[in-house]
């Protein structure tokens, strides 16, 4: 079985600070999917990497894929209340499959 | 993207009572999966609901507790049996697209207290 471990686990900064969340594995993945989910929501999709090294921007979110495809990273640039959420890792072992691993997870929340 | 309904949104039920929760997407998928999850925590799957057979289960869940319909491709019903308070907990609808890459798509969940 594959495990993702995410860490912090919970995380409380004032607005504008920056931060970074980090998801990772012993195993390799196919790739890789950062969630947000608000309260009384379901997870949203906020962005899949694929290739090792890959990094992806989302306005003030940077993503990073690790080069062995077992890590990953959000980081979050001047933060805004609205970033308040749960942050949820995912990976998929291999392509073509459809089913995901979910990490445990980052309460985050950002105070005006 | 997708969008899914999911209802009802929340429900107070009694012990020993059963709660069957609808999922319905605005479009046939091919995967549709039920999930668990206690409050600010992850997701635990519970079952791949198959369309036109049983679902497939993940370990520590069982058909008699969470017996879950898959009528066509755009519909699926999971029930939670003989319900206790270790029931409590959000219970999403998650549909996924594309193969490529496995993104998922999640209803709104559903709030459930057993009392």
């Amino acid at each position: 079985t594959q495990l993702l471990e995410q860490s912090p686990q919970f995380l409380s900064i004032q607005e504008g600070e920056n931060l970074t969340v980090y998801c990772n594995s012993s195993s390799v993945f196919s790739s890789l999917q950062w969630y947000r989910q608000e309260p009384g929501e379901g997870p949203v999709l906020l962005v899949t990497v694929v290739t090792g090294g890959e990094v992806k921007k989302l306005k003030r979110l940077t993503f990073q894929f690790g080069d062995a495809r077992k890590d990953s990273s959000l980081h979050i640039t001047a933060a805004q209340p609205g970033d308040t959420g749960l942050y949820l890792c995912a990976g998929v072992a291999r392509a073509g499959s459809y089913q995901l691993t979910f990490g445990k997870g980052t309460k985050l929340s950002v105070i005006p | 993207s997708a969008v899914i309904s999911q209802k009802p949104s929340r429900d107070i039920c009694q012990r020993g009572t059963s709660l069957t929760i609808q999922c319905q997407v605005d479009s046939q998928v091919t995967m549709m999966f039920w999930y668990r999850q206690q409050p600010g925590q992850s997701l635990t799957l519970i079952a791949t609901a198959n369309q036109g057979s049983e679902a497939t289960y993940e370990s520590g869940f069982v058909i008699d507790k969470f017996p879950i319909s898959r009528p066509n491709l755009t519909f699926s019903t999971l029930t939670v049996s003989n319900m206790s308070p270790e029931d409590s907990s959000i219970y999403l609808c998650s549909v996924v697209y594309r193969v490529v890459n496995t993104e998922a798509f999640f209803g709104q969940g559903t709030r459930l207290t057993v009392v």
